[in-house]
């Protein structure tokens, strides 16, 4: 059963506007939260992240928003680059676990 | 480089060997991660370390698949007998030992492999 999810598999944004992902998580004792974006032939980076208890956290041109009685986080890049082309995997833990779910990713593509 | 190192970077072989990959993770993180990666899907845990003690394996992985971490350092994972379905790419990570919350963790570049 996947508990982190993501249900758009791809985005295309013009330069300078904004991206927007989106992901869902169904285990309500996840308590951190993170995105990830994954280059060809690379791992994934450490993008952002942000803990239950806020709302918001904001890096540069990255900000991750969680909605906990929705079960549902997104990350917002403003204003997107094309450098920002990549997959973008959303992931979540629990203070209690080891374990860090994933979802299956987003493929934005930026477009010049 | 202090990132988190992983040998090889590509691995060929045929059904029924037996493969061996290696992670060196970044040298002040006392937990290591070792999950698996197929076309389409995000990663999937297989099993975790701290320090040396391996805490958890993941319910899918099968006999086959054996980690080790002696000393607390580099980790290896051994795949016996392949099968074409362990082609996949064989992602390490490594975070510092806060708990879950608040250590993200930080991939090595993979090892892909190919079972033909």
């Amino acid at each position: 059963d996947q508990q982190v999810k993501q249900n758009s598999p791809s985005l295309s944004v013009q330069e300078g506007r904004i991206s927007i992902l989106n992901c869902d998580y169904t285990n309500s004792m996840f308590d951190y939260f993170l995105w990830y974006k994954k280059y060809p032939a690379e791992g994934p980076t450490f993008l952002i992240s942000i803990s239950s208890i806020k709302d918001k956290n904001e890096d540069g041109r990255f900000t991750v928003f969680l909605n906990k009685s929705a079960k549902h986080l997104s990350l917002h890049i403003v204003p997107s680059q094309p450098g920002d082309s990549a997959v973008y995997f959303c992931a979540a833990s629990y203070n209690t676990g080891n374990q860090f779910y994933f979802g299956t990713g987003t493929s934005l593509t930026v477009i010049p | 480089d202090t990132g988190v190192s992983q040998n090889p970077r590509h691995k060929i072989t045929k059904r029924g060997q037996n493969v061996t990959f290696r992670c060196d993770p970044i040298s002040e993180h006392n937990r290591l991660y070792w999950y698996r990666q197929t076309l389409g899907q995000g990663p999937e845990f297989l099993t975790y370390f701290q320090n040396e003690a391996q805490l958890e394996k993941s319910r899918l992985l099968s006999d086959r698949f054996s980690a080790e971490r002696p000393k607390g350092s580099f980790s290896t994972l051994e795949i016996q007998r392949t099968e074409q379905g362990d082609s996949a790419m064989y992602l390490c990570a490594s975070s510092l030992g806060q708990g879950a919350a608040g250590s993200p963790l930080h991939f090595g570049n993979g090892t892909r492999l190919t079972v033909t």
